[in-house]
């Protein structure tokens, strides 16, 4: 597809289980980024990546979250262990390399994540 | 944090009224960009503007920067029911290791028709 793409869409899951969200990037966009959006409330910053530079994983709250990019293409970001705090909207976006463009950020729809 | 936050948190206005929002950021920035999210969607851009550039204008947006002050406004004119959103400011820093782009809280916007 032409944009960002996210699955799962929804995720309901049981705390302490692990999930796994992905997000398949544009095509030639060497930038990815995940940021988690809780109810009412604005972004935080996940974790970066560009390129094969080492990601800049300063936004992950906690130990239990780790994420991974296979070259330029598809990103999976992974929580163990949840917890109800987990419960958001995970939203992935992509661009060009930094200083190959504006810089702008296309987003994918997310991946709403539900603890019980 | 570089954080931006933004005010008013929530905004109401009429149809055809203008809208003004203002964003407040703490470090050093290379751009700042605006970007619209409709409930229960991702974001989507709208204008940017560069660290030294005062003022730009995209059809109904005016977006001012004012570096010495690390703020800037996006102004929405003869607003539309259709504008209802929230709005959020995003700074990307300059210098630095990293590029990554950080967003502001956001100002929800709801045009009454």
């Amino acid at each position: 597809g032409a944009g960002v793409s996210q699955s799962p869409s929804n995720k309901v899951t049981e705390k302490g289980k692990d999930v796994e969200l992905r997000c398949d990037p544009i095509s030639g966009h060497t930038a990815l980024y995940w940021y988690r959006q809780r109810l009412g409330q604005g972004l935080e910053f996940l974790i970066y990546f560009q390129g094969n530079s080492a990601p800049d994983k300063s936004g992950l709250p906690s130990d239990r979250f780790s994420a991974e990019r296979t070259g330029e293409s598809v990103s999976t970001l992974t929580i163990q262990r949840t917890q109800q705090e987990d419960s958001a909207v995970y939203l992935c976006a992509s661009s060009l390399g930094w200083g190959s463009g504006t810089g702008e950020l296309f987003f994918g729809e997310g991946s709403r994540l539900t603890v019980l | 944090s570089q954080q931006g936050e933004e005010d008013p948190q929530a905004l109401s206005i009429q149809e055809g009224e203008n809208a003004t929002m203002n964003c407040s950021y703490k470090t050093s920035i290379n751009n700042l960009q605006w970007y619209r999210q409709n409930s229960g969607r991702g974001l989507v851009h709208l204008i940017l503007i560069r660290s030294n550039e005062r003022e730009k204008h995209s059809g109904r947006l005016r977006v001012t920067l004012d570096t010495s002050k690390k703020s800037s406004s996006l102004l929405i004119t003869a607003s539309r029911a259709a504008d209802t959103a929230s709005y959020f400011c995003a700074t990307r820093g300059s210098g630095g290791a990293t590029n990554k782009l950080i967003f502001g809280t956001g100002t929800l916007l709801a045009v009454q028709p």
